[in-house]
C-alpha cells in the first residue's frame, strides 16, 4: 500500500461549490503540506502543518482552508472553487526527527474547476 | 525573495550521454538541498539530497554543492530514455522546501 494516499485522484467541479481534498499518510510524519503545481509556475506551497495543532499558511493560501484531523490525515478544501484553481495538488509529508527537509508526496489529485 | 533558478530546458541529450542539470540558489545559509524528478502527470520524487560542499554520488546519479557559489547541479551518467522527466532543484529553509521550475529532460 502506498504511503501517501490522496483521494481524489481527479475531480471535476462547478464554480462556486465547495470541494474537499484528502491526504493520508502511514509514514508516522507529523509534518504534512499541501501544494498546487501549474504548468510553468512549479510547485506552490498552499498550507503546511508541522503537527496536529501547527498549520501554517503557505505562500497561495487564500481561497483555502485546512483541516488536520490526525496525525495521518490533513484535508484541504476549496470552500468556492472558481476555475483558476484547476491544478494537479499534491499532498507531502516530511519527518523531523529524521531529515526535516526531505518531503515525500502522494499520487496527486487532478482538480478542474468549470 | 527566497528563490531557486534552473534553466527550464528542455534540455535534450542522446541516450547514454551525461546529462547535467544546475541550478542557482538565493539564501547562503541553506544547508539541505535536493533533487527530484517529476514524470508527466505523477508525483515528485526525491532523488538526491546533499548537504555538504563536494560530490554526492548515488548509481548513475552525483549530485555537486558549492556553497560559496550557491550552486547546485546533478549528473546522470549513461542517460536513459527512462530519465526523461522534469527535474526539479529545492532547497530547505524554516522547515518548508524552496522549489525551482524545473528542468525538463528528453533522452533519446
Amino acid at each position: 500500500d502506498a504511503d501517501v494516499t490522496q483521494t481524489p485522484r481527479n475531480r471535476i467541479t462547478k464554480t462556486g461549490k465547495r470541494i474537499m481534498l484528502e491526504c493520508s499518510q502511514t509514514k508516522g510524519h507529523d509534518r504534512m503540506y499541501w501544494y498546487r503545481q501549474d504548468p510553468g509556475l512549479g510547485l506552490r506551497l498552499i498550507y503546511y502543518s508541522f503537527d496536529v495543532k501547527d498549520i501554517n499558511k503557505g505562500e497561495i493560501s487564500d481561497g483555502y482552508s485546512v483541516s488536520r484531523q490526525a496525525q495521518a490525515k490533513f484535508s484541504l478544501s476549496l470552500e468556492s472553487a472558481i476555475p483558476n484553481q484547476t491544478a494537479l495538488y499534491f499532498c507531502a509529508t516530511s519527518d523531523p526527527l529524521a531529515a526535516a527537509y526531505e518531503q515525500y508526496f502522494g499520487p496527486g489529485t487532478r482538480l478542474t474547476v468549470t | 525573495q527566497k528563490e531557486v533558478e534552473q534553466n527550464s530546458g528542455p534540455l535534450s541529450v542522446p541516450e547514454g550521454a551525461i546529462a547535467s542539470l544546475n541550478c542557482t540558489y538565493s539564501d547562503r545559509g541553506s544547508q539541505s538541498f535536493f533533487w527530484y524528478r517529476q514524470y508527466s502527470g505523477k508525483s515528485p520524487e526525491l532523488i538526491m539530497s546533499i548537504y555538504s560542499n563536494g560530490d554526492k554520488e548515488d548509481g548513475r546519479f552525483t549530485a555537486q554543492l558549492n556553497k560559496a557559489s550557491q550552486y547546485v547541479s546533478l549528473l546522470i551518467r549513461d542517460s536513459q530514455p527512462s530519465d526523461s522527466a522534469t527535474y526539479l532543484c529545492t532547497w530547505g529553509s524554516q522547515g518548508n522546501l524552496i522549489f525551482g521550475k524545473g528542468t525538463k529532460l528528453s533522452v533519446k
